[in-house]
């Protein structure tokens, strides 16, 4: 099992700040990266797909980037708003094989 | 399109009794997962099928069964459930191998084994 790791494991901001957080996954052999938003009592949705070193993806507010030679990508919120409060997964993917999820980072936005 | 749908939503069973999980899709895939979700852990896979007629273990596939006897159901059976089995059990399945397809979520299943 290659082991993702994800930090912080939560954090707390106020309404309008701006936030990252870190995934952290081997290098070796990296096929893709998956980001999930994940809200309570839902089911994880995915965000991004990144295969790339370098890749930058954006999706209105929230944007992601892929180191694959040091094995690590940032997810970043601009201006957090109360409705991102979710959990944010990680997922390594194994070439299609099954996915090497990330214990996730709980984001709270408080107004 | 219902996408990824998962029966019962919520469960209680007693120590040694068994169910099946069901998990149904309609997007023509042909990969379907199932994880458990425990508080800390993540997701973790169970098993999986890349196909209609196959399956294979994931990371922790002690106590669980599965079948995929038709490309858009995926079954997991406990045959005797324990307490360490409660857990909300989340479906999943993506289009193909390779690819870097996305994975399509489930809703969930609570389960308590008491």
């Amino acid at each position: 099992i290659l082991n993702v790791e994800q930090s912080p494991q939560s954090l707390h901001v106020q309404e309008g700040d701006s936030t990252n957080f870190t995934c952290s996954f081997p290098s070796s052999n990296f096929y893709a990266l998956h980001w999930y938003r994940w809200e309570t009592a839902k089911s994880p949705e995915a965000l991004f797909v990144m295969t790339l070193n370098g890749d930058e993806k954006k999706k209105g507010r929230i944007s992601a980037t892929l180191n694959t030679k040091e094995g690590y990508s940032y997810l970043y919120i601009k201006g957090s708003q109360p409705e991102d409060s979710a959990t944010y997964l990680c997922a390594r993917d194994n070439y299609g094989q099954n996915f090497v999820f990330g214990p996730g980072t709980r984001l709270s936005v408080l107004p | 399109n219902a996408g990824v749908t998962q029966t019962p939503k919520f469960r209680v069973l007693k120590t040694g009794q068994s169910m099946t999980l069901l998990c149904a899709q309609d997007m023509n895939h042909e990969y379907m997962y199932w994880y458990r979700q425990d508080p800390g852990m993540g997701l973790r896979l169970i098993h999986y099928s890349v196909g209609e007629g196959t399956t294979a273990k994931g990371e922790v596939p002690d106590g669980y069964n599965v079948s995929r006897l038709k490309k858009q159901n995926f079954l997991l059976g406990l045959e005797s459930a324990a307490p360490s089995q409660t857990s909300v059990y989340f479906c999943a399945s993506s289009y193909s191998v390779g690819g870097a397809d996305t994975q399509y979520f489930g809703p969930g299943t609570r389960l308590t084994v008491l």
